[in-house]
């Protein structure tokens, strides 16, 4: 009974290096997310992805790319790190359904620290 | 744009004493509202939610009512225990008319810290 999956669970890297964070859902759900946690400013939306084939930009897209893989694995990319990139990365990821139900909650990982010096 | 603005931290009770958090927000659709706790070293759990105005979520003894008129969606609990201690996150969804998806917008989040 795994839900979302997050590796690696602690980073830490030196700025201008890449890094690839890793996310993985076993619940079938179409619609994943990546948000970054900042005290003081909640979570803020990443990317994220409708469904399998597409990814749109989110509130804080600068830095980041992101890749989905198949219906399972969404992916985050940091090109070049910056220290502003310091952050908890958590991903989610929700059912999607038409009409009355539409509105399912999302499911998170338990995320990733990651430190850039 | 949408947004969402709750009450800051850190809130600090006595266990069995009465919690409210105060969350209240803008939209210009007609959002669903949840709340969502992190305990420490966790991802986020979806503790209740609203999809309608007047609508009442609840779980675990956590209480929120949808309220339209006063865009809010406080979260209350009558006696809180150790256990509850955690952050907890009051957002919105962003909908998608078409169905793709539902974004969320979160709150800056509200440190509970309980003491015995």
């Amino acid at each position: 009974n795994a839900g979302v999956t997050q590796t690696p669970k602690f980073q830490v890297l030196k700025t201008g290096q890449s890094m690839t964070l890793q996310c993985a859902q076993d619940m079938n759900h179409n619609s994943m997310y990546w948000y970054r946690q900042d005290p003081g400013m909640g979570l803020r939306l990443i990317y994220y992805s409708a469904s399998e084939g597409t990814t749109d930009k989110g509130e804080v897209p600068n830095g980041y790319n992101v890749s989905r893989l198949n219906k399972r694995e969404f992916s985050l990319r940091l090109e070049s790190a910056a220290p502003s990139q310091t952050s908890v990365y958590f991903c989610a990821s929700s059912e999607v359904r038409l009409g009355p139900t539409w509105n399912q909650p999302q499911h998170f990982g338990d995320g990733t620290r990651l430190s850039i010096l | 744009g949408d947004s969402v603005t709750q009450m800051e931290g850190p809130v600090t009770l006595s266990e069995e004493a009465f919690l409210t958090i105060n969350c209240t927000y803008t939209a210009t659709g007609y959002p669903s509202l949840f709340w969502y706790v992190q305990y420490p070293g966790e991802g986020l759990q979806l503790l209740l939610k609203a999809t309608k105005a007047d609508d009442k979520g609840s779980n675990k003894g956590f209480e929120a009512t949808y309220r339209k008129e006063t865009t809010s969606f406080h979260l209350e609990k009558g006696s809180v225990q150790v256990s509850d201690s955690a952050v907890y996150f009051c957002a919105l969804s962003d909908q998608d008319y078409g169905g793709a998806t539902n974004k969320l917008i979160f709150g800056t989040g509200t440190l509970l810290a309980v003491q015995p």
